[in-house]
C-alpha cells in the first residue's frame, strides 16, 4: 500500500522567507510525528499529533516553527522567516496507537530544506 | 540532550561478523523500537521490544531490554555489506509530562565486504 509520502521533496529558500512543508500519513493512521534531522546528526522531535487531540509541541524549537494536521490526516509544517540553521532533512512519520502503547512509525523520504 | 544514546558512535566490521550496538536512555519506557537508516531507504523500522519483555528476534536481529539499566542491545548476526547504515534507537516514554519518542544520535555501521 502507499506509505508515507512528503512534498516537496527538496526545497531552496532565502534567509527571511517562509516555507511549507506537506505531509501525507498512512490512511488509517491517527498519530503524526515531524522530526528534523540535520547532517549526520539524530533525529529532533518536533511535534506529535494524535487523533483530535491537541498537538505535543514541545519540540518546537521556535515560535517560527508551527504545524497544522486537518482533518486527521495531511499535515503541514510551516517555518516562518527561515534562518540558515533552520536547514536540515524534515522528516514526517505517522503510526497506529494501539492500547498497549505506540506503535511502529513508518516515515516518509523528508523534504531536505537548505536556506540560502 | 537526547534521551537515547547509541554507542559506539561509529563501527567498522568484516562481512560476516557480529555487530553490537547499544542504547541507554533516562525515564520509564512503554516500549524501544530500533531504527535503520541508509542512504537507498530512508529510516526503517526493525524491531520494537515492549518494556515487559527482555528479548526479542528477528531473522538476524536480536534485541535486549534491560529496564532496571535502562539499556537496550541490538546484535545483528552474520553482516553483510547491505547493513551499511546507521541504527538508531527510539524509545517511547514521558519526559516533561508529555509522552513522546525520543531517537537517540545514532550508530554508524560499516560492513566491509
Amino acid at each position: 500500500g502507499a506509505g508515507v509520502s512528503q512534498s516537496p521533496s527538496n526545497k531552496v529558500t532565502e534567509k527571511g522567507k517562509d516555507v511549507e512543508l506537506r505531509c501525507d500519513p498512512i490512511s488509517g493512521h491517527t498519530a503524526l510525528y515531524w522530526y528534523r534531522q540535520s547532517l549526520g546528526q539524530g533525529l529532533e522531535f518536533l511535534i506529535y499529533f494524535q487523533g483530535n487531540s491537541a498537538p505535543d509541541k514541545s519540540g518546537l524549537p521556535s515560535d517560527r516553527f508551527s504545524a497544522e494536521r486537518t482533518g486527521g490526516s495531511v499535515s503541514t509544517l510551516t517555518i516562518q522567516r527561515t534562518q540558515q540553521e533552520d536547514s536540515a532533512v524534515y522528516l514526517c512519520a505517522s503510526s497506529r496507537v494501539v492500547t498497549s502503547g505506540r506503535d511502529e512509525q513508518y516515515f516518509g523520504p523528508g523534504t531536505r530544506l537548505t536556506v540560502t | 540532550s537526547q534521551q537515547g544514546e547509541e554507542d559506539p558512535q561509529a563501527l567498522s566490521i568484516q562481512e560476516g561478523e557480529n555487530a553490537t550496538m547499544n542504547c541507554s536512555y533516562k525515564t520509564s519506557i512503554n516500549n524501544l523500537q530500533w531504527y535503520r537508516q541508509n542512504s537507498g531507504r530512508g529510516l526503517v523500522h526493525l524491531i520494537l521490544i515492549r518494556s515487559n519483555e527482555r528479548e526479542k528476534h528477528s531473522g538476524r536481529l536480536r534485541v535486549t531490554l534491560d529496564t532496571s539499566k535502562k539499556s537496550s542491545s541490538l546484535l545483528i548476526t552474520a553482516s553483510r555489506a547491505a547493513d551499511t547504515a546507521s541504527y538508531f534507537c527510539a524509545t517511547d516514554g514521558r519526559s516533561a509530562g508529555t509522552y513522546k519518542y525520543i531517537f537517540g544520535t545514532g550508530t554508524r555501521l560499516k560492513v566491509l565486504a
